[in-house]
């Protein structure tokens, strides 16, 4: 198994562009998360989803759209990008929504917006 | 509301010795704890987790933590640290049973062992 996949690796945008961050995972995982995550402020979840079709927002919603069409993908879209949404993107999925279950982390997103 | 606290910023430790990285937590009912490490450039990965049973859980690389509820309290120990240990190292709870899975992490605690 590949795990989760975050692409790209590295993203420099200009304010006011948009882009997908794409996330896929080939576990069969039921609930899959995004975070992102600023020095001294842990991680924090923008938007998650509990299966294909259903998707809610987390801490840091503004300015992210999600979609889940498939089990598989979880791509994170930046509308408008803004210099504040400078940060590490982590995509995660878990076996299921229950509490019980460890989530896995893809190996991040590095967005710079200027 | 849910949250978790890593008081210390930094832990320094030398090569041998013992470690603990603290971690407390508020949340209602029955917590579910985890611990991760980040190493630079990397994303997380899952340590060891108490969901119920035996206080003390062990995990990975020779981790392991104790749950205590009275202290509310969920800190990470290794006997003997190695160098390779250096590394960020972040708490998070979720909720009980039920709960959409919302994973509540702490600030990060970066690990330094010295030779």
């Amino acid at each position: 198994n590949a795990g989760v996949t975050q692409t790209p690796k590295f993203q420099v945008l200009k304010t006011g562009q948009s882009m997908t961050l794409q996330c896929a995972q080939d576990m069969n995982h039921e609930y899959m998360s995004w975070y992102r995550q600023d020095p001294g402020m842990g991680l924090r979840l923008i938007h998650y989803s509990v299966g294909a079709g259903i998707t809610d927002q987390g801490e840091v919603p503004n300015g992210y759209n999600v979609s889940r069409s498939t089990t598989e993908d979880f791509p994170l879209r930046l509308l408008s990008a803004a210099p504040s949404q400078t940060s590490v993107y982590f995509c995660a999925s878990s076996y299921s929504r229950e509490s019980g279950y460890e989530q896995y982390f893809g190996p991040g997103t590095r967005l710079t917006v200027t | 509301a849910q949250s978790v606290a890593q008081p210390e910023d930094q832990v320094n430790v030398a090569e041998g010795n013992p470690l603990t990285v603290k971690c407390t937590y508020s949340v209602s009912g029955n917590p579910y704890l985890f611990w991760y490490v980040q190493y630079p450039n990397r994303g997380l990965q899952f340590l060891l987790k108490y969901i119920t049973g035996d206080n003390l859980v062990k995990g990975s690389y020779g981790f392991e933590a104790e749950f205590n509820k009275s202290q509310t309290s969920f800190h990470l120990k290794k006997p003997s640290a190695l160098v390779s240990d250096s590394a960020l190292y972040f708490c998070a709870v979720r909720g009980g049973s039920g709960n959409t899975g919302k994973l509540i992490f702490g600030q990060g605690t970066t690990l330094q062992v010295k030779p």
